[in-house]
């Protein structure tokens, strides 16, 4: 089946401590990016990848990190969590040209 | 900066109306996508859309380019219609997004 994986769904932690959401695809697609949605705000694009070792911010990159090592893999990355990264996280890839956009199921994650 | 706006942010019709949700951009884009996202909180990409109009079972979407603006269209409305309804616009190499409309359809 074709889909996007995150990992974990739900995560609460305490502030400073590292951690890892991972996102996979299994669709070969070359287009890959993390959003945060908040109330009121809606959803926000956090960094994005175009392909394998590119990488480019997004509107809110702050205290976040990415890597595209495989075509595959976009984990997301926040080496020392706040409570203001309190959000609702979703991976999202697609082929270049758009098409086949599709969502994982989001993580919630609590910073306390 | 709102790139996106949506209208109306809330709508509750009754079952079988004639729905359409509008999505007005200000920057040059590339496409424009419709999604849904499910109370359970899941985002599915219902359209995209660079040019015309698409039709997909019950819904439509339009966008004139022009004018910088987008419709949704749902026909024949049903409860299961019911979630928030989200505006993205791909400019460059990023999506913005509008706020969403959320849709009550009450049977």
């Amino acid at each position: 089946e074709a889909q996007v994986t995150q990992n974990p769904r739900y995560l609460i932690t305490v502030t400073g401590k590292k951690l890892t959401v991972t996102c996979s695809q299994n669709m070969n697609h070359e287009y890959m990016s993390w959003y945060r949605q908040d109330p009121g705000l809606g959803l926000r694009q956090i960094y994005y990848s175009m392909n394998v070792e590119v990488t480019d911010k997004g509107d809110v990159p702050e205290g976040y990190k990415v890597s595209r090592k495989e075509k595959r893999n976009f984990p997301l990355i926040l080496e020392s969590p706040s409570p203001n990264q309190t959000s609702l996280y979703f991976c999202a890839s697609s082929f270049w040209t758009g098409h086949g956009y599709t969502f994982g199921s989001g993580t919630r994650l609590t910073v306390v | 900066k709102n790139e996106v706006e949506q209208s109306p942010q809330n709508l509750t019709a009754q079952e079988g109306e004639f729905i359409t949700i509008n999505c007005s951009y200000s920057v040059g884009i590339s496409a424009l996508h419709w999604l849904q996202q499910h109370p359970g909180g899941g985002i599915v990409s219902l359209f995209m859309l660079s040019s015309g109009k698409k039709k997909h079972g019950r819904l439509i979407a339009t966008i004139n380019i022009q004018e910088k603006h987008s419709s949704l269209h749902i026909t024949a409305s049903h409860p299961r219609d019911s979630a928030v309804y989200i505006c993205a616009v791909k400019a460059g190499n990023q999506f913005y997004f509008g706020t969403g409309t959320s849709l009550t359809v009450i049977p």
